[in-house]
């Protein structure tokens, strides 16, 4: 059981350029989330999903595109990379539980700088 | 809009001695989570504690307790027997019921002392 993994580790690109960040779950969840974190600060949501065909957008959308076409892949889309885009970037998962308590587990992120 | 906030951006504490971090929080609402989250230098995040707002017992995870006062909207995270594997960014985040998203603190960075 891997938990939650996420590829590249690091990651530096040109403004413009474009690339994928990888996230995936071997837990069966149906929650999946995309978090930035900036330096200094706390996690803010880019996009989440409930469940395989289903997204939404989180506080930060803006640049990213992301899809879940299965219960395990939630990969994170940048088009056109730009500097404010440098962040480390954590991929979480939840279990569908009754009650609403429930504890996201995070991926180890990824580091990416735009320059 | 749902905020948090975490005044102390570090802390520092002798090992085997006791610290605690501060984290209020605004909301309107009644049924919501709270939790602290650990980050060591690996960048995983490790969820510390979890509180449920409409239990009025403190939660308690071996060396780590809360202290939740709810009219004050006030959840801090006292650590015990400080160990050197403690020192971390710590966050505090909360997560309204029936919603998705966790809103987070600015975290405070603790260093434990040898």
């Amino acid at each position: 059981n891997a938990g939650v993994t996420q590829t590249p580790k690091f990651r530096i690109l040109k403004i413009g350029q474009s690339m994928t960040l990888q996230c995936a779950q071997d837990m069966n969840h149906n929650y999946m989330y995309w978090y930035r974190q900036d330096p200094g600060m706390g996690l803010k949501l880019i996009y989440y999903s409930v469940g395989a065909g289903i997204t939404d957008k989180g506080e930060v959308p803006n640049g990213y595109n992301v899809s879940r076409s299965t219960t395990e892949d939630f990969p994170l889309r940048l088009e056109l990379a730009a500097p404010s885009q440098t962040s480390v970037y954590f991929c979480a998962s939840t279990p569908r539980l009754a009650g609403g308590t429930y504890e996201q587990y995070f991926g180890p992120g990824t580091r990416l700088t735009v320059t | 809009a749902q905020t948090v906030t975490q005044s102390q951006p570090e802390m520092s504490v002798q090992e085997a001695e006791t610290v605690t971090l501060s984290c209020t929080y605004d909301t309107s609402e009644s049924d919501y989570y709270l939790f602290w989250y650990k980050q060591p230098p690996s960048r995983q995040m490790i969820l510390v504690i979890r509180q449920e707002a409409y239990k009025q017992q403190n939660a308690t995870e071996n060396r780590f307790s809360v202290n939740f006062q709810k009219a004050a909207k006030s959840f801090s995270l006292k650590i015990s027997d400080s160990q050197l594997g403690d020192a971390a960014m710590y966050f505090c985040a909360y997560k309204v019921q029936g919603a998705q998203k966790l809103v987070f603190g600015q975290g405070t960075r603790l260093t434990i002392n040898p």
